[in-house]
């Protein structure tokens, strides 16, 4: 199973502020990486595919970049709604998760 | 409405089996790989198996080989996943996700929570 490597596990950051969450792969996925938020008692929502390809729906502030082994999501603006838990998860093979990171306010 | 509904809530005694179903509507239920995961908050999502529902084919992580077991009813547009000898490490919420392009799920059922305690 390819290894995915999440950081960090949580954030406290305000409203308006930029959100970075880092995901890293333990071999090389080309671009087959996937975010998601999930939000308590929800089913995870589709925010990014293909690393940096924003599915319908999803807010522009929501960013994806990288390849290779490490890729990035980016809230630019971070809003109320934001507050969630967030999940890479590669499809280069079988699918595997990062671990998660929840976003929570300052 | 494109969606994925499971059904409910699952209590077993260790030991025991239980059978999840995912019924799927608004899209072409049988052209899409429909896969089973599971999550316990606070620690990462797990593959269980995959099933086309077109055909019935179907792929079983190596972890549950030999304890799930995939099915579907094509015509009624739902796919079942039974798990076997249940410990309470199969306690999980348990869901059904569309893969989409066979690259990332962009349709999730709601979940369904099973607990295995004695």
């Amino acid at each position: 199973d390819i290894e995915m490597t999440q950081s960090p596990s949580s954030v406290s950051a305000s409203m308006g502020d930029r959100v970075t969450i880092t995901c890293r792969a333990g071999v090389y996925i080309s671009s087959n990486l996937n975010w998601y938020q999930q939000k308590l008692g929800e089913p995870p929502r589709l925010l990014i595919h293909g690393a940096s390809t924003l599915e319908r729906g999803v807010p522009p502030r929501f960013s994806g970049s990288g390849s290779g082994t490490e890729f990035t999501l980016t809230i630019n603006g971070l809003q109320p709604d934001d507050l969630a838990t967030y999940f890479c998860q590669q499809s280069f093979s079988y699918p595997t998760f990062g671990g998660g990171t929840k976003v929570e306010l300052k | 409405q494109v969606q994925l509904v499971q059904s409910g809530a699952e209590l077993r005694k260790p030991g025991a089996s239980v059978k999840i179903s995912c019924e799927g509507s608004g899209y072409s239920f049988t052209t899409s790989y429909l896969y089973w995961l599971r999550h316990v908050p606070g620690q990462r999502f797990e593959w269980l198996g995959s099933i086309v529902p077109g055909n019935g084919v179907t792929t079983v992580a190596q972890k549950f080989q030999g304890r799930v077991t995939m099915t579907r009813e094509a015509l009624i547009n739902t796919a079942y996943l039974e798990l076997s000898h249940l410990t309470p490490d199969d306690t999980a919420v348990y869901y059904c996700a569309r893969y989409a392009e066979v690259n990332w799920f962009d349709l999730w059922g709601q979940g369904t929570q099973v607990t295995v305690s004695s």
